[in-house]
């Protein structure tokens, strides 16, 4: 079974200042999908950047990026220049090749970005 | 605009009441999803539906039905609610036939609130 673990409950970090968020999960399968998704108060789930397992360069969108480092099965977010916009729960996912798009997430990181 | 529809948004229900929570997408995708969100431990699947006339349990199906009632629309249903079924639930869609394919994409509903008192 799938596994996907997120090991900080919360950050915060000053708006214009980077912030990582950190994802470990665990799967036996060769060809899957990592995720971030964001959830603010409204509780919309919001995408906010995929990656391809068999593709080895990191994933980009804006203002963030991943760091995928397949062997150690780590999958961190980064995000840059941070807006009070960004503040809101994140939650990494993993979907395997062979359980029919089945989402497996991680606890949630609250993010606070503070003016 | 496109996308996936769940209804209600909030519900209050009394132990041993029964409801229905619906769920339709008109993206055309094969597979929907139910899942449920409690504090501290993330989403997880309550059951999902691969393709049209096929439903499986996922991690925490117990105390929960559903109805693949066609490419649509997919259901979950509580029979006899019970206060452990106080959640946030979300239905979702994917276009996953099974493989997963470079125009992989998921989409959720905006949720529903229930509370079981």
């Amino acid at each position: 079974a799938q596994t996907v673990t997120q090991s900080q409950p919360e950050m915060s970090v000053q708006e214009a200042e980077t912030v990582t968020l950190s994802c470990t999960y665990d799967t036996s399968e060769n060809n899957y999908y990592l995720f971030w998704y964001k959830q603010p108060p409204s509780r919309q789930m919001i995408l906010v950047i995929r990656q391809e397992a068999y593709k080895q360069q990191n994933a980009t969108e804006n203002r963030f990026s991943v760091n995928f480092q397949k062997a150690a099965k780590s999958f961190s977010l980064k995000i840059s220049d941070s807006q009070l916009g960004d503040t809101a729960m994140y939650f990494c996912a993993h979907a395997g090749g062979t359980s029919y798009g089945k989402l497996t997430f991680g606890q949630g990181t609250i993010l606070t970005v503070h003016p | 605009n496109a996308g996936v529809t769940q209804t209600p948004k909030f519900q209050v229900l009394k132990t041993g009441q029964s409801m229905t929570l619906q769920c339709a997408q008109d993206m055309n995708h094969n597979s929907m999803y139910w899942y449920r969100q409690d504090p501290g431990m993330g989403l997880r699947l309550i059951y999902y539906s691969a393709s049209e006339g096929t439903t499986d349990k996922g991690e925490v199906p117990n105390g929960y039905n559903v109805s693949r009632l066609n490419k649509r629309e997919f259901s979950l249903r509580l029979e006899s609610a019970a206060p452990s079924q106080t959640s946030v639930y979300f239905c979702a869609s994917s276009g996953s036939r099974g493989r997963l394919s470079t125009n992989y994409g998921y989409t959720f509903g905006s949720g529903t609130r229930l509370t079981v008192v």
